[in-house]
Order: structure tokens, then C-alpha cells, then sequence
């Protein structure tokens, strides 16, 4: 992800709706992409990663997809729920040795789910 | 299943007192640990990492160091604490063949 220290963009969704979160990602040699979410005054959360050879993974309610062309990824999260407010976090991790994956965060993105 | 504690959760400090927060992971053995700092409204900063005992890499110059003096546990430590210092510290670990990171619930300090 590319972290410039912007503030945080925002989403609004009305609950019950689709939301899609994006991220651009600047490493071309990236090859495991990894979505998170944090709410507020926690760490964290994983939800749902992504290697370099597949374009689409889904979990219960979201998808993630993958663009190497324009090393874009994004994250659907399917008939939203007020539980689903929180900053998303998108990362990746560029090949290297193993034992040292060190994730580049992108800068973040708060979703609202309007009720 | 593997857990990841941190403490203490909130921290007040003046400027200038020493800082000591601690990070243990259970469940796992060799992990890699990581702190990270994250500003209000901003994303992660990763300052220290570890793949071992003893083995601690700096990702940026501050007024910080850390310490892993166990295999699962991991410590940041300041001797005297500016201003700047007030955040979001987060501890993660990684391993068992995954380079997933998992976060601990984080000590948010603010330095008066």
C-alpha cells in the first residue's frame, strides 16, 4: 500500500448496501497482499488475504480482487452491517527472505454504514 | 490458537519519564515480532522487528529502542519520552510458514 501520511479517505454506506474499498499498491514485485480492519481504539483485524497468482478470493461477505496490471486491489464487503464501520487497511509484502515480512500499509480507508 | 497481549492498555506520562511496554504472544514458538506507532487518523508505522531472540532491526531513527529478551516476548522501551512520542502502539507477530501478521490490542500513550 502506499502510506503518504494523507488523512484518512471516507466511505458512506447505507446498511444493507454494497461497499467497495479500494487501494493502490506501488511494489510491482509484490506478490501477498493482505486486507485489515480496525475499529476504533483496537488493533488490527486480519480479514481476507490474496497471493500475486490469483485475481479474486472471497470469505463470508467479502472479496477481494487483485489488479497487477495497474497494482490496484479492493475489497467488497457485500449487504453491509453497522458492525462492518471501521478503518480498512490494505498491505502488501514484497518477496524476500523468509522471515522477514515487513507489510507496507497503505494509509486507510473509514467506512460508515448509515442505518 | 495463538493470542497476542499487550500492556498496559492506556499510558499518561510527562516528558522526560522512561517508558516500558510489553508484548507477549502465546500459542506460538519463534515468531517474528514487529512494533508499530500509528498517529491519530494515519496509518502504520512499523519502528522495530525481530526474528529472534536478542535480534532487533530499526526501521526508523527515534527516541526509542526495543528488546526481545524471551522468544515470545517483546518490549518497548524509551528512557526519556518527548511530546511526540504520544500514539498507537501496536504489537504483531508472524510465523509458522505465514506472512500474515496478527495485532495485539495496543497501549495508546499520551505524553504530557
Amino acid at each position: 500500500g502506499e502510506s503518504v501520511g494523507l488523512h484518512l479517505p471516507t466511505l458512506s454506506v447505507q446498511e444493507g448496501d454494497n461497499s467497495i474499498i479500494n487501494c493502490a499498491y506501488s511494489n510491482s514485485a509484490s506478490d501477498y497482499f493482505i486486507w485489515y480492519k480496525q475499529e476504533s481504539g483496537k488493533g488490527p483485524q486480519f480479514i481476507i488475504d490474496i497471493r500475486s497468482n490469483m485475481d479474486k478470493r472471497q470469505g463470508q461477505r467479502v472479496t477481494v480482487l487483485l489488479n497487477k496490471t495497474v497494482k490496484h486491489l479492493s475489497l467488497q464487503i457485500a449487504a453491509t452491517q453497522p458492525g462492518d464501520s471501521a478503518v480498512y487497511f490494505c498491505a502488501d509484502l514484497p518477496p524476500g527472505n523468509f522471515g522477514n515480512e515487513k507489510l507496507t500499509f497503505g494509509t486507510g480507508t473509514r467506512l460508515t454504514i448509515i442505518p | 490458537s495463538q493470542t497476542i497481549h499487550q500492556w498496559p492498555a492506556t499510558l499518561v506520562q510527562p516528558v522526560g519519564s522512561p517508558l516500558s511496554l510489553e508484548c507477549t504472544v502465546e500459542g506460538t514458538s519463534n515468531p517474528n515480532l514487529y512494533w508499530y506507532r500509528q498517529a491519530a487518523g494515519r496509518g502504520l508505522q512499523l519502528l522495530f522487528y525481530s526474528v529472534g531472540i536478542g535480534q532487533i532491526s530499526s526501521e526508523v531513527p527515534q527516541n526509542l529502542s526495543a528488546s526481545r529478551p524471551q522468544d515470545r516476548q517483546f518490549i518497548l522501551s524509551s528512557k526519556k519520552l518527548l511530546l511526540s512520542d504520544s500514539g498507537f502502539y501496536l504489537c504483531a507477530w508472524s510465523g509458522g510458514g505465514s506472512e500474515t501478521q496478527y495485532f495485539g490490542p495496543g497501549t495508546r500513550l499520551l505524553v504530557l
